[in-house]
């Protein structure tokens, strides 16, 4: 019974290609996220959703489109992929817009862009 | 704009000992200080939560202090073990979203 769930764990494409990555979570949140962690570990937030509204669209390019078809799940697409957009990213859930709640992540998505 | 800053970057210390990392924000205005575990090649996990009314938070070895007002937080493991080893993080929520630090990579020696 896993809290947020990703798939797939692991995403190799060439440079170019549309890949997407899902994310669902069951803990009943109204909030999801995305985040990029890379290859220095550094976390930066990407996007969060509340109710299937985007509240925080961060310099993100615009080849990244998030889309939530209900506040269980978000989904990252992304468009003509570069070698930098290779990564780890997580997605994670909080109760409410983080004033009380936790934030719980996924096992993150490793995206390899050859 | 929120930055947060962990010291150190990484630690490496003997079995059994006690330790300290730290996490400093430079914007007071959080709603709550959130320390998370992270093994290699694993996601995050969550260990405490640290309301921005609270000064602090235990779990089991572990004990989270908050001061709000100087933007400091430090994570205290007591009698380390092998199996703490990762990378320690801490994120500053508030304003709808989290600023994670850096992080500190822990080894702890057997």
């Amino acid at each position: 019974d896993t809290a947020v769930s990703q798939t797939p764990k692991y995403l190799v494409t060439q440079m170019g290609n549309d890949k997407s990555i899902k994310c669902e979570q069951n803990l009943g949140h109204d909030t999801m996220y995305w985040y990029k962690q890379d290859s220095k570990k550094f976390l930066k937030i990407m996007f969060s959703y509340n109710n299937k509204e985007l509240i925080i669209n961060e310099t993100v390019p615009n080849r990244f489109s998030p889309k939530s078809p209900d506040k269980a799940h978000l989904n990252l697409h992304i468009n003509s992929l570069e070698l930098g957009d290779s990564a780890v990213y997580f997605c994670a859930s909080s109760s409410r817009d983080l004033t009380t709640g936790e934030l719980f992540f996924g096992e993150g998505s490793r995206l390899t862009v050859l | 704009k929120q930055e947060v800053t962990q010291i150190p970057a990484a630690l490496s210390v003997p079995e059994g000992e006690n330790l300290v990392l730290n996490c400093s924000f430079t914007d007071s205005a959080i709603y709550n200080l959130q320390w998370f575990r992270q093994d290699p090649g694993k996601g995050l996990t969550s260990l405490l939560l640290i309301q921005s009314s609270q000064r602090e938070q235990t779990s089991g070895r572990l004990n989270a202090s908050l001061d709000k007002s100087s933007g400091r937080s430090t994570l205290y493991i007591a009698a380390s073990q092998p199996g703490d080893s990762a990378t320690y993080l801490c994120a500053v929520n508030g304003a709808g979203k989290s600023t994670f630090g850096d992080g500190t990579t822990l080894t702890v020696k057997p």
